[in-house]
């Protein structure tokens, strides 16, 4: 399973959009990139998932380069809402009998 | 809406008890998952099973226990519960080839 690296933390204002970018040098072939979004005190929740160039949907979208050795989620015009610690996964579930591993996560702190 | 339901959001348990941490999910999902989360360690998974009767070690299976008796429930057994297992622990399904998860919304889990 490919690990990745995230930033720990950042600090954003509402209205503003923010990027948060994810490496992942070894990502294999058949891997694709997923970010989960968590609450204090709930489970994580799925936001998006990509395999090569970009996806959006009505939360955010999903930027990734062509050697896919890193990926950038973009938050659109964030709100104090959307504080919350965001982890970024990459695997190939169905082949890896769906386990996922997470990293650290990046906790985004929005101020008003 | 779907939904995996774990049968409490606090639980107080003393050391040396025998613990039974129970997840139900109603969407027909074959993966199903038990990860703790600590802070500073992020998400790590215990065990998982893709199918009735079946179970995978995660990383950290020690001192853990699983079954899975009925393709709906997925239950995280705690021999003989130890202080060290303080934690909030989460289950999460996935349908076999689906790269997504579904959380629950937790149990912390505090062991006196």
């Amino acid at each position: 399973l490919a690990k990745t690296t995230q930033p720990i933390s950042m600090d954003s204002y509402e209205g503003q959009e923010v990027n948060i970018t994810c490496s992942h040098n070894n990502i294999a072939t058949n891997d694709y990139i997923t970010w989960y979004q968590q609450f204090p005190s709930q489970g994580p929740r799925f936001i998006i998932q990509g395999y090569k160039t970009k996806v959006t949907n009505e939360v955010a979208s999903l930027f990734i380069p062509a050697d896919r050795k890193s990926s950038t989620l973009s938050l659109p015009r964030v709100s104090l809402s959307d504080t919350a610690v965001y982890y970024c996964l990459v695997g190939d579930t169905y082949n890896q009998g769906g386990k996922l591993i997470f990293g650290q996560g990046t906790e985004l702190s929005v101020k008003p | 809406d779907v939904k995996v339901t774990q049968s409490s959001r606090y639980l107080v348990k003393r050391t040396g008890e025998k613990v039974f941490l129970e997840c139900v999910q109603d969407m027909d999902h074959e993966n199903m998952f038990w990860y703790r989360q600590d802070p500073g360690l992020g998400l790590r998974l215990i065990y998982f099973s893709y199918d009735v009767k079946m179970k995978e070690k995660g990383d950290i299976p020690e001192g853990y226990s699983v079954s899975r008796e009925k393709k709906e429930r997925f239950s995280l057994i705690l021999e003989s519960a130890s202080t060290n297992q303080t934690s909030m622990y989460l289950c999460a399904s996935s349908l076999r080839n689906s790269r997504g998860y579904t959380f629950g919304s937790g149990t912390r889990l505090t062991v006196v």
